[in-house]
């Protein structure tokens, strides 16, 4: 098992740029969330999902976009980089069905590291 | 609206002793709490996850208590070790809508 992966690990964009990260899971994990880190600010939740075709706002969503199109996947879209957005961005996943598995546990991602200028 | 609050900030010890993470919650309708470490530059790893009707979690020399109605969550490290040095955070999945909440965290330092 890979766990989960995030794709890519270091990006730099210029203002009004658009991107996708890529966040895979090969759990069968019902769950998938998207999460920013900032010194000082904690970890803070973007944008989540509880199931496949299902996505739900956290706490800081504006400028944001998701799609969970696929059960394993879970995309988030930056449609136009505001330098505000230079953080370090978590992926994670939790909740299988399979007994074998810790029920409820996050599993995460590397993260990737945007920088916007 | 949740808060979750990690006291202290950061936290230097020597070697081999026992020490206690604190993690504080505002609203106590939570589904679980879990306790997390993350190295510098690295993910989260997670150490711990209580749900809400258990009162402690124990993992080789690591305990997590609960006390849901106050609040409040301890994160006991025993025989510490210069590996154990992280920031550890302690986060919450709320009843109504699976948020999950973090707090700011702990940095842990462990002086050999």
């Amino acid at each position: 098992n890979a766990g989960v992966t995030q794709t890519p690990k270091f990006r730099v964009l210029k203002t009004g740029q658009s991107m996708t990260l890529l966040c895979a899971q090969d759990m069968n994990h019902e769950y998938m969330y998207w999460y920013r880190q900032d010194p000082g600010m904690g970890l803070r939740l973007i944008h989540y999902s509880v199931g496949e075709g299902t996505t739900a706002k956290g706490e800081v969503p504006d400028g944001y976009n998701v799609s969970r199109l696929k059960k394993q996947n879970f995309l988030l879209g930056l449609e136009s980089a505001a330098p505000s957005q230079t953080s370090v961005y978590f992926c994670a996943s939790s909740y299988s069905p399979d007994p074998a598995l810790l029920k409820d546990t996050q599993y995460f991602g590397p993260g990737t590291r945007l920088t916007v200028l | 609206k949740q808060e979750v609050t990690q006291i202290p900030a950061a936290l230097s010890v020597p070697e081999g002793e026992n020490l206690v993470l604190n993690c504080s919650f505002t609203d106590s309708a939570i589904y679980n709490l879990q306790w997390f470490r993350q190295d510098p530059g690295k993910g989260l790893t997670s150490l711990l996850l209580i749900q809400s009707s258990q009162r402690e979690q124990t993992s080789g020399r690591l305990n997590a208590s609960l006390d849901k109605s106050s609040g409040r969550s301890t994160l006991y490290i025993a025989a510490s070790q210069p590996g154990d040095s992280a920031t550890y955070l302690c986060a919450v999945t709320m009843n109504r809508d699976d948020k999950i909440i973090f707090g700011k965290g702990t940095r842990l330092h462990i002086l050999p």
